[in-house]
């Protein structure tokens, strides 16, 4: 079956250091994915998506490219900021639209 | 490590019956459960946060006569979905975490069609 791994955490950084979570996926068929935050208090937020291999997903300085050819959609972010400390969620969709996520991974990010 | 399971996985009803979906960890402690809505093709959308032994906190829009939450222990969860109408039908999954420094466990989510 379909089904998500990404980094353990916690991730903790120095704010303006470079960011990234791995996410690999397996499935079959060609999968959306996803990448989700929780932010302290909150439910989850969609962050990016790509819908196709080679799509690249972005939003607020964060990027995930689709990459068929190593099953992975990695999360990256040039320079973070102490306010993208959250728990971020990698997930899937495959062809029945069921949704399936990582188990998260928590970022931390010094000032 | 932490499981959650929510039952059932898929359920057909018939237009005006109530369904309710079960969420339940089966290793941990969950004091605040979460429960989102997918429809298809879309993100998720969280419908309501529900802490032990308190009221469900409702998103903005989100009918709290329609979607009855209920965390009476802390290891069970359940969303009723009330008089369900086929604009209902969608992927429900909940989301549970233990102490506020533990991570997020989802379920396995439900797929309701109502008919």
């Amino acid at each position: 079956g379909n089904s998500v791994t990404q980094m353990e955490g916690p991730v903790t950084l120095s704010e303006e250091a470079f960011l990234t979570i791995n996410c690999t996926y397996t499935a079959t068929g060609y999968p959306s994915l996803f990448w989700y935050v929780q932010y302290p208090g909150e439910g989850l937020q969609l962050l990016l998506k790509a819908t196709k291999a080679d799509d690249k997903g972005s939003n607020k300085g964060f990027e995930a490219t689709y990459r068929k050819e190593t099953t992975s959609f990695h999360l990256e972010k040039g320079s973070v900021q102490v306010s993208d400390s959250a728990v971020y969620f990698c997930a899937l969709s495959g062809s029945d639209d069921k949704i399936i996520f990582g188990k998260g991974t928590r970022l931390h990010i010094l000032p | 490590g932490a499981v959650v399971s929510q039952h059932p996985s898929w359920v057909i009803c018939k237009s005006g019956t109530s369904v309710k979906i079960e969420c339940r960890s089966l290793d941990f402690q969950a004091t605040t459960m979460f429960w989102y809505r997918q429809f298809p093709k879309q993100s998720l959308m969280l419908m309501a946060t529900s802490n032990e032994g308190s009221k469900a906190t409702y998103e903005q829009g989100v009918e709290k006569d329609k979607f009855l939450i209920n965390h009476a222990s802390l290891t069970l969860s359940t969303l009723t979905v009330t008089s369900a109408h086929p604009e209902d039908s969608s992927f429900y999954i909940c989301s549970a975490q233990g102490t506020a420094m533990s991570g997020y466990t989802f379920g396995s989510g439900t797929r309701l069609t109502v008919v």
